[in-house]
């Protein structure tokens, strides 16, 4: 199995609503990560988790908040955001953090804050 | 800083025609390089990487890429598109951030395939 799950795949919020976007994979890796993806744009780093632990923090702003609550799982929680956040975001994850690891990535959720 | 720069924006080819995407990169140690293929609203898909030993890493689905650290270059080909090949080509470098793994990407080449 060396697949990434994102659910959902679709998201629609408004800007006063809470959500998740959840991340799970089953290939071991002991470190996973966010991205954020713009239209038209290059993935952009935004968190990585390494053996479950917050290990970067590109000064992503605090309405995006992430959690990892074991190995496989990785959430990505949203609060008041704006409509600027509409984007792909995608998860991945490695066989350990180590620069130059090989990422998977998932198919991504695509978030439209309205 | 480390970064990539894919030169061509958009390019197409006529199915069975070779291909070239081309990636610079700049990186101040010996550079771990990735291409990665987007199809419309998916997520991202690895085709190769390089790390070190023989500067020609072959791939999935008939890519190969050729590591030229004098030119600083790490570029894709393939000797025969097919249709299916149309999508969005990303390269990057994998760079540290406080030891920890980064994806730097390039804007990305979006390749159109004529029948």
């Amino acid at each position: 199995d060396t697949e990434v799950t994102q659910t959902p795949k679709h998201l629609v919020m408004g800007m006063t609503n809470k959500k998740s976007l959840k991340c799970e994979q089953h290939m071991g890796h002991r470190a996973m990560y966010w991205y954020k993806q713009k239209a038209k744009k290059p993935p952009e780093l935004m968190f990585v988790y390494s053996y479950e632990k917050l290990s970067i923090n590109e000064s992503v702003p605090s309405r995006f908040s992430p959690e990892c609550p074991n190995s496989s799982l990785l959430n990505l929680h949203l609060h008041a955001l704006q409509p600027e956040d509409s984007a792909l975001y995608l998860c991945a994850s490695s066989q350990d953090p180590r620069e130059g690891t090989e990422a998977f990535f998932g198919q991504g959720t695509r978030l439209t804050v309205v | 800083a480390q970064s990539v720069t894919q030169p061509d924006i958009h390019i197409t080819v006529s199915e069975g025609a070779s291909l070239e995407l081309r990636c610079n990169y700049s990186y101040g140690a010996t550079p771990y390089l990735f291409w990665y293929v987007q199809s419309p609203g998916q997520g991202l898909q690895l085709l190769l990487k390089y790390f070190s030993g023989d500067t020609l890493v072959q791939g999935i689905k008939g890519f190969e890429a050729e590591f030229k650290r004098s030119q600083s270059s790490f570029n894709l080909r393939k000797p025969s598109v097919h249709w299916s090949d149309a999508a969005e080509y990303f390269c990057a470098v994998g760079a540290g951030s406080g030891g920890y793994n980064k994806l730097i990407f390039g804007a990305g080449t979006r390749l159109a395939v004529h029948p």
